[in-house]
């Protein structure tokens, strides 16, 4: 079963505008981590922002928070005020305490038009 | 947070080569993972890169195909054997000390390209 789910493979957003990138997980394991990665058309993967699944509020760096919904099981990206440097792909991923392994999702490539 | 340098950034190769990609880290780190990323795909963990022991090779790649070297806590190789043009894809060092709370950090990734 697939336990990361990005369902957006692709968004246009015009610049200035916030963005949300969704990603829904599926674990049964209490303790988990979720992070988002931008990875840009040079190919490196930038850490942006973790959650974890204990903390009770929804993380924040910079223009970057996470909404995250536990009870949902999402952990949406939102980007505010979009900057044309933000277009890149944007990937989702999970670690379980049982499983050093991250896992990753399919990823949403994100376009900002000027 | 640690800094990785990855080599070659890119390459171009022929069919049948093989191709190191090396990764070293600006501090001694416990673990190291090896990714693949294929064209427009995600990132699939190719192997856990284990100081002083043999590599652990997720399903569906083999050390003869991969062989990897990790000689000290902050160095590892991966070798990408007897390649074809289904090898291009962009391969990616990653360190983290595997908690929960903590993130994985990237080299700039190795994009090959075989002809």
């Amino acid at each position: 079963a697939q336990k990361i789910t990005q369902t957006q493979p692709g968004m246009f957003v015009q610049e200035k505008e916030a963005v949300t990138l969704d990603c829904t997980y599926d674990t049964s394991d209490p303790s988990y981590g979720l992070f988002w990665y931008k990875q840009p058309s040079s190919g490196e993967m930038i850490f942006l922002i973790y959650q974890g699944s204990y903390d009770q509020q929804n993380a924040t760096e910079g223009r970057y928070s996470l909404n995250f919904q536990k009870a949902r099981k999402s952990a949406n990206l939102v980007i505010s005020a979009s900057q044309l440097g933000d277009s890149a792909m944007y990937f989702c991923a999970m670690r379980e305490v049982r499983n050093y392994q991250l896992i990753w999702g399919a990823g949403t490539k994100l376009i900002i038009k000027p | 947070s640690a800094v990785i340098s990855q080599k070659p950034s890119r390459d171009i190769c022929q069919r049948g080569t093989s191709l190191t990609i090396q990764c070293q880290v600006d501090s001694q780190v416990t673990m190291m993972f090896w990714y693949r990323q294929q064209p427009g795909q995600s990132l699939t963990l190719i192997a856990t890169a284990n100081q002083g022991s043999e590599a652990t090779y997720e399903s569906g790649f083999v050390i003869d195909k991969f062989p990897i070297s990790r000689p000290n806590l902050t160095f590892s190789t991966l070798t990408v054997s007897n390649m074809s043009p289904e090898d291009s894809s962009i391969y990616l060092c990653s360190v983290g000390r595997g908690a929960v709370n903590t993130e994985a950090f990237f080299g700039q990734g190795t994009r090959l390209t075989v002809v």
